[in-house]
């Protein structure tokens, strides 16, 4: 079972924004800094956000990250067709000494 | 650019063993934390283990502690889990992933995985 809550799913119409949330503990997003990654269909995931709110090189400034507290929050605006997929938030958890990712957002485009 | 491509896959019976190993190249392999993650079938990312540059700090998921082993050799630039005792649960594609460093939240670059099978 994952230690990091997530919508199953949310969906927005193309141009539109959506928010997809995270939500943990003080042992992992409290006090680690959260990473977001975006799965493709058929596809490795792809590190789409790192630190709370850095992009890595390539990822377009439409893809947003914030953190507050134990929860922290993914932005996508301008939707287009191309961002469906599975969204992950991930973080290290202190108590447990492990990895641990949310349950994964399918984000549609209507 | 950073390669990552993981082999050894494949259909094995319950209680049985097999070998996964990442290949790298294209950046200082000694440099950096290596992980596994798995996904199930249709389910969402686990985190399996983490291997610290030098081999220092190692740690292991619950549900795999005592029966997956992970190492690696800088030398040959290459990563690796030893499973022994598989369940039908560890079935899943296998990701070799990187990070800067042990214990960091940022998975970097992942490879393309590989398939597990432990049948019922």
């Amino acid at each position: 079972q994952s230690v990091l809550t997530q919508p199953p799913s949310v969906s927005a119409a193309p141009r539109q924004k959506v928010t997809v949330s995270c939500s943990g503990s003080s042992s992992n997003i409290g006090n680690n800094y959260v990473s977001w990654y975006q799965q493709l269909p058929g596809t490795a995931p792809k590190l789409l956000i790192y630190e709370n709110n850095k992009r890595p090189s390539g990822i377009p400034d439409r893809f947003s990250g914030s953190k507050s507290g134990t929860s922290a929050t993914l932005g996508i605006t301008g939707l287009r067709t191309g961002d469906e997929a599975d969204y992950y938030c991930g973080t290290w958890d202190t108590s447990l000494s492990a990895y641990v990712f949310g349950t994964g957002t399918k984000v549609t485009v209507l | 650019e950073v390669q990552l491509v993981e082999s050894g896959g494949g259909l094995v019976e319950p209680g049985g063993s097999l070998r996964l190993s990442c290949t790298t190249s294209g950046f200082t392999f000694s440099s950096y934390t290596m992980n596994w993650v798995r996904q199930a079938p249709g389910k969402g990312l686990e985190w399996v283990s983490s291997i610290s540059d030098s081999s220092g700090y190692i740690y292991y998921a619950d549900s795999v502690k005592g029966r997956f082993t992970i190492s690696r050799d800088n030398a040959r630039n290459s990563l690796y889990l030893q499973m022994n005792s598989l369940r039908v649960e560890d079935t899943a594609v296998y990701f070799c992933v990187r990070a800067p460093y042990s214990r960091s939240s940022d998975l970097t670059h992942w490879g393309q995985g590989t398939l597990v099978t432990v049948p019922s």
